[in-house]
């Protein structure tokens, strides 16, 4: 299993509905994870951090995280077009200061 | 705001040159991390550096290595550039534990 697995997509969404993306984990990542947004031909940009099971809410944004699962989740309510982009989850190396990437889910979300 | 300042945007060069990628951040963060991102294939970590003078290898360090010899400034180098390293190379930086913050990219083409 790779250490961090993301769904490639595309995932198409209609708009004012809500988005989910999920990622799940190995065991050899830590427990602090973060949601990158890139948009095509962009560099990505940190839209959320979660560290603690359960969710965390910033504006249309959800992240969940689930320990015992080893999934993370990030849910976007009301979707917009302008959220169309890749989203790209990661997790802390275990004992490490790097980050670990998935691969990124493509969401497309159509007016 | 962090701010992470890549030199280029766009740069060409062709085989067999020494080229080198210039990378500056304001926010006196300890990490700073050089990616590659080609299509399909993610974001790939090729060198990180926790301090002045430190790096480490990432998952792909052949044909490049790095400076570091102020905090704010991270560079990389490429050699002996050779077509295989056509891409777009991301800088980041982070305080130690922290989230990482990335420029906005320099898409390289070797010709």
């Amino acid at each position: 299993q790779k250490e961090v697995e993301q769904n490639s997509g595309p995932l198409s969404v209609p708009e004012g509905a809500i988005a989910s993306l999920n990622c799940t984990y190995s065991d050899r990542v830590s427990q602090s994870f973060f949601w990158y947004r890139q948009y095509s031909g962009k560099s990505p940009e940190l839209i959320m951090s979660i560290y603690s099971n359960g969710d965390k809410e910033d504006g249309r944004f959800t992240a969940q995280l689930n320990k015992a699962s080893q999934y993370v989740s990030l849910l976007i309510r009301d979707s917009q077009p302008s959220d169309s982009a890749t989203y790209l989850c990661a997790a802390r190396d275990q004992g490490a200061q790097k980050l670990v990437f998935g691969q990124g889910t493509r969401l497309t979300i159509n007016p | 705001d962090v701010k992470v300042t890549q030199s280029s945007r766009y740069l060409v060069k062709r085989t067999g040159e020494k080229v080198f990628l210039e990378c500056v951040q304001d926010m006196d963060h300890e990490n700073m991390f050089w990616y590659r991102q080609d299509p399909g294939l993610g974001l790939r970590l090729i060198y990180f550096s926790y301090d002045v003078k430190m790096k480490e290898k990432g998952d792909i360090p052949e044909g490049y290595s790095v400076s570091r010899e102020k905090k704010e400034r991270f560079s990389l180098i490429l050699e002996s550039a050779s077509t295989n390293q056509t891409s777009m190379y991301l800088c980041a930086s982070s305080r130690v534990l922290q989230p990482q913050h990335f420029g906005d990219g320099t898409r390289l083409s070797i010709l």
